[in-house]
């Protein structure tokens, strides 16, 4: 197993353009989610799907837009890009779809490196 | 919401000492408490969890400990060694039963040799 892949690994955009960020998971988890990572601010929630077909905002949702294609797979896009969007991003799957008492283990991959100037 | 606040942010330990980063959260419907790790250009990985029916699990050099009336919760690492060196990030779900979690903003442990 993969388990879950992120493309590209590095991105560089100027200001105003628009780019998407893939992400699928080989793990047959249904929950998967968006995350970016500032310095001193830990990861912050930026989109999250609980199940293929829903989507639902996290923490920081503006400039941002989400697809979940299927089960595997989970796009995040950016429609203009803004200096204040620089940062790490991270996607992430979930072993349990929140069952009461069940762990809640999250997978993550290993990031795309967002620089817009 | 769920708030998690996570001190200190940077810790500096002599390989073979303790290290112990505290956690604390606001919703006291918080049942799972995971803390992950992050090494330097890869995503954070769970090393050890806890649910609120317990009050302490360990894991080899590695433990957290909850506290359920304070809220905070804690990860102890014993014996550390350079490879432990990395960011440490503690979570909380914000409710029983959500599907999502609330990071701590991360402490920096570097183990000197």
């Amino acid at each position: 197993n993969a388990g879950v892949t992120q493309t590209p690994k590095f991105q560089v955009l100027k200001t105003g353009q628009s780019m998407t960020l893939q992400c699928a998971q080989d793990m047959n988890h249904n929950s998967m989610y968006w995350y970016r990572q500032d310095p001193g601010m830990g990861l912050r929630l930026i989109y999250y799907s609980a199940s293929e077909g829903t989507t639902d905002k996290g923490e920081v949702p503006n400039g941002y837009n989400v697809s979940r294609l299927n089960k595997r797979e989970f796009s995040l896009r950016l429609e203009s890009a803004a200096p204040s969007q620089t940062s790490v991003y991270f996607c992430a799957s979930f072993r349990t779809p929140g069952l009461a008492g069940v762990g809640y283990e999250q997978y993550f991959g290993p990031g795309t490196r967002l620089t817009v100037t | 919401g769920e708030n998690v606040e996570q001190h200190p942010s940077t810790l500096s330990v002599q390989e073979g000492d303790s290290a112990v980063i505290k956690c604390t959260y606001s919703d006291s419907a918080s049942n799972y408490f995971p803390w992950y790790k992050q090494e330097l250009g890869k995503g954070p990985q769970l090393i050890i969890d806890i649910r609120s029916n317990v009050g302490e699990k360990k894991d080899q050099r590695i433990a957290v400990t909850l506290n359920k009336t304070a809220k905070h919760f804690s990860l102890h690492i014993t014996e550390t060694q350079p490879e432990d060196s990395a960011v440490y990030f503690c979570a909380a779900p914000p409710r029983t039963g959500a599907n999502n979690l609330f990071f701590g903003t991360g402490t920096r442990l570097t183990v000197i040799p």
